[in-house]
């Protein structure tokens, strides 16, 4: 069963304190992994795609990483507003297309 | 990136009527689009697969009798969530798949459903 699992749940930071947010997955055959960010009552906006082990993206202050079991989102010198819930989620070969979310990381950065 | 839309944001009903939200692609063909439920400090669950022109695929545990999923055009997602009832409260959002061999999927704004 395809699964993913997000860590810390929560992460509060100082302006500027640089820090990474983990998404450990299972899944039968990885078609991609996908970071999304969702503010309250909001739908998620999506930031990154990585389809392969080894792969790396980057916007603004935000870096993905993938690895055959993991991936990890770097936040450098974040700001108050990178304040959201980071969502994490994988599509398998096996899928329609849907993809399989983890719970999330509610990051807060204090100015 | 591409733009879903998703309408209304914010719905209240009284127990018992029915209530319909649109997801819209807007500058994309969609064949395929998801339907979402989220609940508070929760994962995005799957509902439903809807596909253009024909029937949409349920997830285990979701009555398709009670949410009514509609894919008419390659823009165009209905889900009408019939005799709405307390426990049906949630967060509802949409997807759509612009290619699925890139695995692109964007999402709608997703909708407050409230049930008095």
């Amino acid at each position: 069963e395809d699964q993913v699992t997000q860590s810390p749940e929560a992460l509060r930071l100082q302006e500027g304190e640089s820090s990474s947010l983990n998404c450990s997955y299972t899944v039968s055959g990885l078609r991609g992994l996908f970071w999304y960010r969702q503010d309250p009552g909001k739908g998620p906006e999506f930031l990154f795609t990585l389809y392969s082990a080894g792969e790396e993206k980057e916007k603004e202050r935000l870096k993905a990483t993938l690895t055959k079991k993991e991936s990890f989102l770097h936040i450098t010198a974040p700001k108050p507003e990178d304040s959201a819930t980071y969502l994490c989620a994988v599509q398998g070969s096996g899928s329609q297309g849907n993809l399989i979310f983890g719970k999330g990381t509610k990051l807060s950065v204090k100015p | 990136g591409a733009v879903v839309s998703q309408h209304p944001s914010r719905v209240i009903c009284k127990s018992g009527t029915s209530v319909k939200i649109e997801c819209r692609s807007l500058d994309f063909q969609a064949t395929t689009m998801f339907w979402y439920r989220q609940f508070p400090k929760q994962s995005l669950m799957l509902m439903a697969t809807s596909n253009e022109g024909s029937k949409a695929t349920y997830e285990q545990g979701v009555e398709k009798d009670k949410f009514l999923i509609n894919h008419a055009s390659l823009t165009l997602s209905t889900l009408t969530v019939t005799s709405a009832h307390p426990e049906d409260s949630s967060f509802y959002i949409c997807s759509a798949l612009r290619d699925r061999w890139r695995a692109e999927a964007f999402f709608g704004q997703g909708t407050r459903l409230t049930v008095v």
